[in-house]
Formats: structure tokens, sequence, C-alpha cells
């Protein structure tokens, strides 16, 4: 899962496997988030949301799960492929009246062939 | 332009020398961030502008680095007196500034200190 620190977790899976990244938010008021994607070289792009008001969400070989008692958000990743390693981070919001995304500090996936 | 701008893309520069990297952020974008990335490490939050609202500069790690943001659109990013540690890629990300409003990124601008 995420760290406080600045060195990235890594979770490290074999190609076929499911993964979950796990992001422990840290503000109580937080209402919307966001995983995002880096891959090497790139930068971070969207992959799924997830506003306060759900529990679930899920996209393409992707899910993620909020659970705001604990202040706990997992991305799940269905059927784990090479392609998907890459850095994953999580992103809250606060709604303030404007945008103020707070980012977390990644987690690492490998995917091995 | 269709994304988030960044350039250069890459820059090397000498240790003790000032650097300027800019951000041209999505067109109607409102709110502009600039962030830090070390070789494998996360991201390390440095500055925030949201329209004409004092910027957020509690990321910036020193006097060195500074920010602005000209008629709400294009950033530039200045480091003085850079020193090796300030080599890092440094990413630019925009959104439109509403709530529940996505972040889109910039490529980064790569910079190393000699």
């Amino acid at each position: 899962g995420e760290s406080v620190g600045l060195h990235l977790p890594t979770l490290s899976v074999q190609e076929g496997d499911n993964s979950i990244i796990n992001c422990a938010y840290s503000n109580s008021a937080s209402d919307y988030f966001i995983w995002y994607k880096q891959e090497s070289g790139k930068g971070p792009q969207f992959i799924i949301d997830i506003r306060s008001n759900m529990d679930k969400r899920q996209g393409q070989r992707v899910t993620v799960l909020l659970n705001k008692t604990v202040k706990h958000l997992s991305l799940q990743i269905a059927a784990t492929q090479p392609g998907d390693s890459a850095v994953y981070f999580c992103a809250e919001e606060v709604n303030s009246g404007y945008s103020t995304l707070t980012f977390g500090k990644g987690t690492m996936l490998l995917v091995s062939p | 332009g269709a994304g988030v701008s960044q350039s250069p893309s890459n820059k090397v520069t000498e240790k003790g020398k000032d650097v300027e990297l800019r951000c041209d952020p999505i067109s109607g974008h409102t709110a502009l961030y600039w962030y830090r990335q070390s070789l494998g490490q996360g991201l390390e939050f440095l500055i925030y502008f949201q329209g004409n609202s004092a910027p957020d500069k509690s990321g910036l790690p020193s006097d060195r680095f500074s920010a602005e943001r000209t008629g709400g659109s294009v950033s530039t990013l200045t480091i003085q007196r850079t020193q090796q540690e300030d080599s890092a890629v440094y990413l630019c990300a925009s959104s439109l500034g509403v709530v529940e409003g996505e972040a889109f990124f910039g490529q980064g601008t790569r910079l190393t200190v000699v």
C-alpha cells in the first residue's frame, strides 16, 4: 500500500493474477477519489474515480473499493498483464467549492510474464 | 493544445545556474499543480494555482523555488542556484478547477543538475 515515506512500496505479481493496490487516505472530509497510472517516462494518467457516496465502482478490468470508515481505498486489477506494470497513485479531493486534489505517494506494480 | 504541455522535456544544467520550466495547461483549466518526482519515488507536491486565488506554496522545498502563472494560463517554475538534489522530473497537471474534476498531467521535464 501507500507509504508516508518517499520510497515506493512495490507489489510483484504474476501475469494473470489479480492485483490489489491499497491507499490509506488522510482526510475524512475527502469526498472524491481518483486512481492514476504512471508508466515509465510518462505523466500519470486517469484510470478510474469514485465518489464518497459509493462503495464500489467497476471499470474495464479495474474495480475501486472505498471504505470511508477506515479511510481506505483500493484498486483491484483483474487478470493482470505485463502492460499493467506501472506506478499507481490515489488522489483525494475535498469539496471546498473548487478542486484541491491531494496525491498519495504511489505503489509500484511489477507484473512478471 | 489537446493536453498539458511541458517544456523543455529534458534539461541539463550546471550546479549554481538558474532554470525555468514551463507548463502550458489545457485551455480553460483554472487549476494548475506542480509536482516533483525523484527517480523511483512518489509525487512530491510543490505548488497549486487556482484561478485568481493566492497560490498554495506550501510544498516548495526552499526559497530557491518559485512559480508564477501569468494570465491564469501558462505557468513557469523557476529554480535558482540549482543543486544536485534538485535533479528530478518536474510534473505539471491542470484541471477544470471544479469539484470532481480530473487532473491531466504533462509528460514532465527531466532536470539533471551536474
